[in-house]
């Protein structure tokens, strides 16, 4: 069964710094793998979407790797500011399924001024 | 405007009462979700659909039904049956299965709480 662990739980940086976030996964048999972003009692941002053939994806200051043989992904945000305090989701869509996402438990990350 | 949506944003609900929770896409895509979210935690998938009048079970549907009539619509009820529901549920919807991007997009969410 596919688990996805997101480390550190929980992340504060001043602002201005550049930052990762990692997510890993057990089975590596992923069809794609997307990054999210959620406000507080708020639904998921889709910020970031990585085909399996792909190794990385970037929009603005997001960067979004992916090595699926050793089942791993970051989410790289340079410039850090304020209003990227969030939780950061990954979640990964299984190969040769159209079900569900796995997701991990998130980072909540404060961007302090 | 293309989205979803989902209502009501709060809802409370007495023990032994079913509520339904609405959740409505307009973006034409077939396969939709519901998700339940409990704090600290990830999504977990309760039911979702691939086509109209048809819909699976996911990881905790136990204490919750779902009906698919209409493309744009999958409402989720809470049974009685559930015995912790209080939670935050999400809604998605996937766009169509073999794209290339097959992407999931959600609703804001609806927070249930039983009083």
């Amino acid at each position: 069964k596919q688990e996805v662990t997101q480390i550190p739980a929980a992340l504060s940086v001043p602002e201005g710094e550049n930052l990762v976030l990692n997510c890993s996964f057990t089975d590596s048999a992923i069809y794609n793998l997307q990054w999210f972003r959620q406000d507080p009692g708020k639904g998921l941002t889709s910020l970031l979407l990585i085909q399996s053939s792909q190794r990385e994806q970037t929009s603005g200051r997001l960067n979004a790797s992916l090595d699926k043989s050793s089942g791993r992904s970051t989410l790289y945000i340079a410039a850090s500011q304020p209003g990227d305090s969030a939780t950061y989701l990954c979640a990964v869509h299984p190969s040769g399924s159209a079900r569900q996402l796995t997701f991990g438990s998130g980072t909540q990350l404060t961007v302090l001024p | 405007d293309g989205g979803i949506t989902q209502s009501p944003k709060y809802l409370f609900r007495k023990e032994g009462q079913n509520v339904t929770l609405s959740c409505e896409q307009n973006l034409n895509h077939d396969a939709m979700y519901w998700y339940r979210q409990d704090p600290g935690q990830g999504l977990r998938l309760i039911y979702y659909s691939q086509i109209v009048n048809d819909f699976q079970k996911g990881d905790i549907a136990e204490g919750y039904s779902v009906s698919r009539e209409k493309k744009e619509s999958f409402p989720l009820t809470v049974t009685s049956a559930q015995k912790n529901p209080t939670a935050f549920y999400l809604c998605a919807s996937r766009t169509k299965a073999g794209t290339r991007h097959n992407e999931q997009f959600f609703g804001p969410g609806t927070r249930l709480t039983v009083l």
